[in-house]
């Protein structure tokens, strides 16, 4: 079974840094474009970043772009987000996603909540 | 590019025809997904290139449109359908999402 397993989300201070994790299992990781969505409580998706399969590839909404910083190990089928110098407008629940054809986003973990306050 | 999704809600009884606008500021191609999300659950994706209907997704869902506008139509909704929808985007990066279209019990 394709399974997404996000972690790392908790409580932190503006200004404060947070590690998300999520873990792959089911599918040949290191094959799939991967990436971050996030929904601050009550409201829309808003795509975060992304990743080429090899990593060689990143991508940044204009948010948090300078802040955030998108990994992955493919030898331990894991997707990190770093995120540096948070604001409250960053808390939310946070997605990672599969990525296929190109921008559909397939198979989604079932979020981490971050609460920046 | 943004898209703009209408009506904001759509109140509708179980059994009805349910039409779910989106409309890209510029061409899309055909690069437009659709996706359902229920309370404290993660999006599904329902439609890619506009009208395929992902994997397991029921055929009463459907998607149609190019370039700029597009519609999801549910043609008999079930109880489980009422639900928040969002179409999402992209020819260039960055992906973007529509606001969404929440279907709600009549």
């Amino acid at each position: 079974e394709v399974q997404l397993l996000e972690s790392g989300g908790g409580l932190v201070q503006p200004g404060g840094s947070l590690r998300l994790s999520c873990a792959a299992s089911g599918f040949t990781f290191r094959s799939y474009d991967m990436n971050w969505v996030r929904q601050a409580p009550g409201k829309g998706l808003e795509w975060v970043s992304g990743i080429s399969g090899s990593g060689t590839s990143t991508y940044y909404a204009d948010s948090v772009k300078g802040r955030f910083t998108i990994s992955r190990d493919n030898s331990k089928n894991t997707l990190n987000l770093q995120m540096n110098s948070l604001r409250s407008e960053d808390t939310g629940v946070y997605f990672c996603a599969k990525m296929v054809r190109g921008y559909c986003l397939d198979v989604w973990g079932k979020g981490t909540t971050v609460t920046v306050s | 590019i943004v898209l703009t999704q209408s009506p904001a809600t759509l109140s509708l009884s179980p059994g009805e025809r349910a039409t779910l606008s989106c409309r890209a500021s510029q061409s899309v191609s055909s690069y437009l997904a659709w996706y359902q999300q229920k309370p404290g659950q993660a999006p599904r994706l329902l439609i890619f290139d506009a009208s395929n209907r992902a994997t397991g997704i029921p055929a009463r869902f459907s998607g149609s449109g190019s370039r700029t506008d597009f519609t999801l139509t549910i043609s008999s909704l079930e109880p489980e359908d009422f639900a928040v929808y969002f179409c999402q985007q992209r020819d260039n990066w960055p992906l973007t999402f529509g606001g969404g279209t929440k279907v709600e019990i009549k």
